[in-house]
């Protein structure tokens, strides 16, 4: 099966600053790729997400990118604020397959 | 549109009890998928339905867990004669019946304690 790692799992940045998490898989078959932020006790909540016919999806400080040679892609967040802390955890899905597999997560600090 | 709903939100149980986690996926959408997320880790599949039937039930241990989502009413996730291990947060997703299948919406998440 599928088999996602993410990186790294805790990263804090000051307030303005980029932050970058980064993902591998394994299966070269899997064609969908979301990113989901998660708050401390709240519901995982879809932010972005992309498909293998695409390289680069952005919408406004938010961005992936994904490399199929490598099977990486990674979540970009620019100009970052206080409410953008959270856990965030990128998954994937092979044609055949009827569920995401998820990373481990990120816990991501902006300090103000 | 109501989003996924779960309840409970929260369920706390004995060891040896039953524990029954509801969830009603999104307006229009047919697909339910249920994840369980312990402490500091990644959401982990456990089964997915269609109405009426167990489409994959893969991730899902072979006793004591059953799921169920019945042609009226809600998707249940059934956990019999719980144990501490079983106690985790427990999500269900729903995804439309078309080609966008694979963008899943989640719920708050059903947390279980067993005590």
């Amino acid at each position: 099966g599928e088999n996602v790692e993410q990186h790294p799992s805790t990263l804090s940045v000051q307030e303005g600053d980029s932050a970058v998490i980064k993902c591998t898989y394994s299966d070269s078959a899997s064609n969908y790729f979301p990113w989901y932020k998660q708050e401390l006790g709240k519901r995982p909540q879809l932010i972005i997400d992309i498909r293998s016919n695409v390289g680069e999806k952005k919408d406004q400080r938010i961005a992936v990118t994904l490399n199929k040679t490598a099977k990486h892609f990674s979540l970009h967040i620019t100009e970052t604020q206080p409410e953008d802390s959270a856990v965030y955890f990128c998954a994937a899905r092979s044609p055949g397959a009827n569920n995401l597999f998820f990373g481990t997560g990120t816990r991501l600090t902006v300090i103000p | 549109n109501a989003g996924v709903m779960q309840n409970p939100r929260h369920l706390v149980r004995r060891r040896g009890q039953e524990a029954r986690l509801r969830c009603s996926p999104m307006k229009g959408h047919s697909h339910v998928y249920w994840y369980r997320q312990l402490p500091e880790e990644g959401l982990k599949f456990m089964v997915y339905l269609q109405k009426e039937n167990i489409i994959d039930e893969s991730g899902m241990p072979k006793e004591r867990f059953s799921a169920e989502f019945p042609k009226e009413g809600p998707s249940i996730l059934r956990i019999q004669q719980v144990v501490r291990g079983d106690s985790a947060a427990y999500f269900c997703a729903s995804s439309p019946p078309t080609s966008g299948r694979a963008r899943q919406f989640f719920g708050p998440g059903t947390r279980l304690t067993v005590l």
